[in-house]
C-alpha cells in the first residue's frame, strides 16, 4: 500500500554541519506536506510545511524541498545545533482524502558538540 | 489555554482495566485529532473530530476504543479492557482548519504515556 517512509532511521552529525533528512512518499494525490520535530517526552512540533505547487520553501535555518517527479521530500537544517537533536517526521495529507495527516516513522537526528 | 493540554501525562494500568485519557485543545480550534505512537514508530491516526460533524473513527483499532468530544472542546479517549499491546503514547492535536490545500497547523499536546502491565 501507499505510505510515507524515511530512508535513514538515524542521522548523526557534528555541530555546525548541515543536515539533510529525507522522506519518500508514494501517494501522488497528496498536495500538502509537513515536517515535525519531536523532542524526548514532548509532542511533535510543527517546523515547516509545503504545498505541492511549490518545490522549495525556506524558514529559519530550515529548508524543505519537494520533488514530485520522484515523490521525494527533504528537510535541510543549516548549521545544525545540539538543540536540533530530535526525531523528525514528515507527514502528508493525501492518504485519507485530505481530512487528516499520515506520518512516517521518523528519523532520529543526533548532533554531537 | 495557550497550548493543547493532555492528562494524565503518564498512566500505568493493569491488563483488563478501563482507562480514560483527556485532551483540552486550543480554544477556538474546531478540529481535534487523536494519534497513537508506539515505541520507535510513527504516529498512527485514531480518530478525528471536526466541529459538530460526525467523527471520523476509521483509525480506531478495535471496538474497545472510543472517544467523545463534549461541547466542541474537551475530548476523552476511552480504552476498555486494556491489553498490553495498547501500551503507547497517545497524542492529541488540534487545528483551526483541515481543508485541502490549507495550513493544517496541527498543535500537539505532550501526550499520555500509557503502560499496561
Amino acid at each position: 500500500g501507499e505510505s510515507v517512509g524515511l530512508h535513514l532511521p538515524t542521522l548523526s552529525v557534528q555541530e555546525g554541519d548541515n543536515s539533510i533528512i529525507n522522506c519518500a512518499y508514494s501517494n501522488s494525490a497528496s498536495d500538502y506536506f509537513i515536517w515535525y520535530k519531536q523532542e524526548s517526552g514532548k509532542g511533535p512540533q510543527f517546523i515547516i510545511d509545503i504545498r505541492s505547487n511549490m518545490d522549495k520553501r525556506q524558514g529559519q535555518r530550515v529548508t524543505v524541498l519537494l520533488n514530485k517527479t520522484v515523490k521525494h521530500l527533504s528537510l535541510q537544517i543549516a548549521a545544525t545545533q545540539p538543540g536540533d537533536s530530535a526525531v523528525y517526521f514528515c507527514a502528508e495529507n493525501g492518504m485519507t482524502g485530505y481530512s487528516t495527516l499520515t506520518f512516517g516513522k521518523g528519523t532520529m537526528l543526533l548532533v554531537s558538540p | 489555554g495557550a497550548g493543547v493540554s493532555q492528562s494524565p501525562s503518564n498512566k500505568v494500568t493493569e491488563k483488563g482495566k478501563d482507562v480514560e485519557l483527556r485532551c483540552d485543545p486550543i480554544s477556538g480550534h474546531t478540529a481535534l485529532y487523536w494519534y497513537r505512537q508506539s515505541l520507535g514508530q510513527g504516529l498512527e491516526f485514531l480518530i478525528y473530530f471536526q466541529g459538530n460533524s460526525a467523527p471520523d473513527k476509521s483509525g480506531l483499532p478495535s471496538d474497545r476504543f472510543s472517544a467523545e468530544r463534549t461541547g466542541g472542546s474537551v475530548s476523552t479517549l476511552t480504552i476498555q479492557r486494556t491489553q498490553q499491546e495498547d501500551s503507547a503514547v497517545y497524542l492529541c492535536a488540534s487545528s483551526l482548519a483541515r481543508h485541502q490545500g490549507s495550513n493544517y497547523g496541527y498543535t500537539f499536546g505532550s501526550g499520555t504515556r500509557l503502560t499496561v502491565v
